[in-house]
């Protein structure tokens, strides 16, 4: 069983589309994240919710709106699609008091914007 | 604010040798949580080992071990007998507990030679 699931794998879309990549985690944790790795690899955290709320969200254009139906549950809409954007996209999900706080990645989400 | 530095962009080592990846953390959390993850090619995030600031002894995960020195604020990654499969860019993090947000470094491209 995959503990975060990510979908798609992979998106290529045009400019100024809007599209949407889903996250799912079936760990029972309380906080999901959304990472971004540019072209050079740095990773950086774009938003966090716990149990559906809102808890981090670092300097992100407002075209990037996450959503949280559940606390098993972030998606990542993204309006008028640029091509900064491409990139990969990876949920994490993890659980204060946990050793590690159980963070855990997903596979990530190569979104390839042209 | 925290801030990692990885200052080896690129390593190489010898099949069966040891290595260690350097880490330096800047942070003013009285408690906080370090992280190594490693990123083949396929692109994962693969967790591999996480030090608690308050641990008192250096953690380790089989063939990873992390030198902790506190005084010092680096969190190095020492990877014994070195694998073909090692060849991956390597990510150390800190965790500022009190957010459960992950800050990662740069990176350090490892590969690993026959």
């Amino acid at each position: 069983d995959t503990a975060v699931s990510q979908t798609p794998k992979y998106l290529v879309t045009q400019m100024g589309n809007d599209k949407s990549i889903k996250c799912e985690q079936n760990l029972g944790h309380d906080t999901m994240y959304w990472y971004k790795q540019d072209s050079k690899k740095f990773l950086k955290i774009m938003f966090s919710y716990n149990n559906k709320e809102l808890i981090i969200n670092e300097t992100v254009p407002n075209r990037f709106s996450p959503k949280s139906p559940d606390k098993a549950h972030l998606n990542l809409h993204i309006n008028s699609l640029e091509l900064g954007d491409s990139a990969v996209y990876f949920c994490a999900s993890s659980q204060p008091g946990q050793g590690y706080y159980g963070y855990t990645f997903g596979s990530g989400t190569r979104l390839t914007v042209v | 604010a925290q801030k990692i530095t990885q200052t080896q962009p690129g390593m190489f080592v010898q099949e069966k040798e040891a290595v260690t990846l350097d880490c330096t953390y800047d942070t003013s959390d009285p408690s906080y949580g370090l992280f190594w993850y490693k990123q083949p090619s396929s692109g994962e995030m693969i967790f591999l080992i996480y030090q608690g600031s308050y641990d008192q002894q250096n953690a380790t995960e089989g063939r990873y071990s992390l030198n902790f020195q506190k005084a010092r604020k680096s969190a190095n990654l020492v990877i014994s007998a070195s694998q073909l499969g090692d060849s991956a860019m390597y990510f150390c993090a800190t965790l500022k507990t009190s957010y459960d947000k992950v800050i990662f470094g740069p990176g350090t491209s490892l590969s690993v030679i026959p």
